[in-house]
Parts: structure tokens; C-alpha cells; sequence
């Protein structure tokens, strides 16, 4: 499975964008780039999936590299609610056990009042 | 989205019992459920897949016989943990997709195992 490199942590003030990255260099043309967030105790969450284009949805933004070798979850406005480990996760939908979510250890986010 | 529920949300058990977790969807029919466990600080590790009717298929290292998986209807799946041990304590999560999904997967809110 082609892994991704995320930072373990990162701070952001409240109600300001956060800019969180994940570096995918060994991507392969049909991984999708998924995002899931899973906050304390808690299951993870669906965050947002793209494969080349940018993506927009009610929860984030996601901006994908033109080489698809990197890409960034945007929160356009953190607030404490957004305070969570994000997991960054490459799927191929057409693989053998192309359902399965590999997770990293992902970034915690943490959002300061 | 689609709702997992998870039961119980925590449990409490003694060493050498056995403890079952119920993983339901709520409003779509789950053909295929994943197990995953968590130890703390650490990532999300998936310990077996199943697909409704047919028996799991375990991650290496994942002992078949000590995590009975049973998926036996479009809604519901359980997992037993059989002579539970203090190394097993660990948040336990279930996740299921339905058919015709072709990128979600819905987690549950997970079980909280403690074996004392």
C-alpha cells in the first residue's frame, strides 16, 4: 500500500483557517486521497476524498498537488469542535480489498480559544 | 451520512470470561463490516473483514479462534472476544459499508473493553 507522511501535531488558533498536510510521494494513479478525522473516544468520521481535482464539501476544503504527491486538508475556520487526530488514507478502488481504510498515525490537531 | 451504532459502549469484564460487541447500521444495509482495535496514543488497527454470510477474513496476527466475528445479517455484526485477557483491554471499532458504495465507510462510535 502506498504510504502517506503526515505531522504528528499541529496547533491552530480558533475561528482561523488550518492548512493540515500529507505528503503521499509513492501514489499511484488510481488511489483516491481520503480524509477521516475521529475525535476523542470516539469512532473515526468521514472528513472529504478526492483523486486529482480540488474538492470542497460543508466540512473542508481538500487541495490536491498537480503531481499528486502531496495534499492539504483546509479548515476554513477551526473551532474547538475541529480538535481531533486527522488521518490522511490512499485507496484504490479497484484493488483486492479495495474497501479497507489503512490508517497512519495522523495529525493531531489541536485548536487553542 | 449513514448511522453505526455500537454495544455497549463500554464493558467490563473478568479475566477468562468471554464479552460480545453488536455492531449495527442503522439505515443501510451493511454487506461488508470491519473490526478494528486501538490501543492508547496509538492508530487504528484492522483486525478482520467480513462480508454478510460468508465467514471473515482475519489480518495476520489477529487470532481467529480468540476473535470470533459473526456477520449474519445485512444490519448486524458481532464480535467476541473468548477468554478475554488484560492485554486485551483496548477500544474496539466496527465500520461497515453497504452495497453500491463505492468510497464511504461508516465507523461506529466504538466499545471500550477493560479486562480486569
Amino acid at each position: 500500500d502506498a504510504k502517506t507522511t503526515q505531522p504528528n501535531s499541529m496547533e491552530s488558533n480558533e475561528e482561523e483557517p488550518v492548512h493540515l498536510p500529507c505528503n503521499h510521494s509513492t501514489i499511484s494513479g488510481t488511489d483516491y486521497i481520503h480524509w477521516y478525522r475521529q475525535l476523542p473516544s470516539q469512532g473515526p468520521e468521514y472528513v472529504i476524498h478526492g483523486l486529482t481535482s480540488n474538492v470542497n464539501n460543508r466540512m473542508a476544503s481538500l487541495a490536491i498537488a498537480e503531481d499528486r504527491k502531496s495534499s492539504t486538508l483546509i479548515l476554513h475556520r477551526a473551532t474547538l469542535r475541529d480538535a481531533a487526530v486527522y488521518y490522511c488514507i490512499l485507496r484504490d478502488p479497484s484493488g483486492a480489498g479495495s474497501y479497507q481504510l489503512t490508517f497512519g498515525k495522523g495529525t493531531k490537531l489541536s485548536v487553542i480559544p | 451520512g449513514a448511522v453505526v451504532s455500537q454495544h455497549p459502549s463500554r464493558v467490563i469484564c473478568k479475566s477468562g470470561t468471554s464479552v460480545k460487541i453488536e455492531c449495527r447500521s442503522l439505515d443501510f444495509q451493511a454487506t461488508t463490516m470491519f473490526w478494528y482495535r486501538q490501543f492508547p496514543k496509538q492508530s487504528l488497527m484492522l483486525m478482520a473483514t467480513s462480508n454478510e454470510g460468508s465467514k471473515a477474513t482475519y489480518e495476520q496476527g489477529v487470532e481467529k479462534d480468540k476473535f470470533l466475528i459473526n456477520h449474519a445479517s445485512l444490519t448486524l455484526s458481532t464480535l467476541t472476544v473468548t477468554s478475554a485477557h488484560p492485554e486485551d483491554s483496548s477500544f474496539y471499532i466496527c465500520s461497515a459499508r453497504g452495497g453500491g458504495m463505492t468510497y464511504e465507510q461508516y465507523f461506529g462510535p466504538g466499545t471500550r473493553l477493560t479486562v480486569t
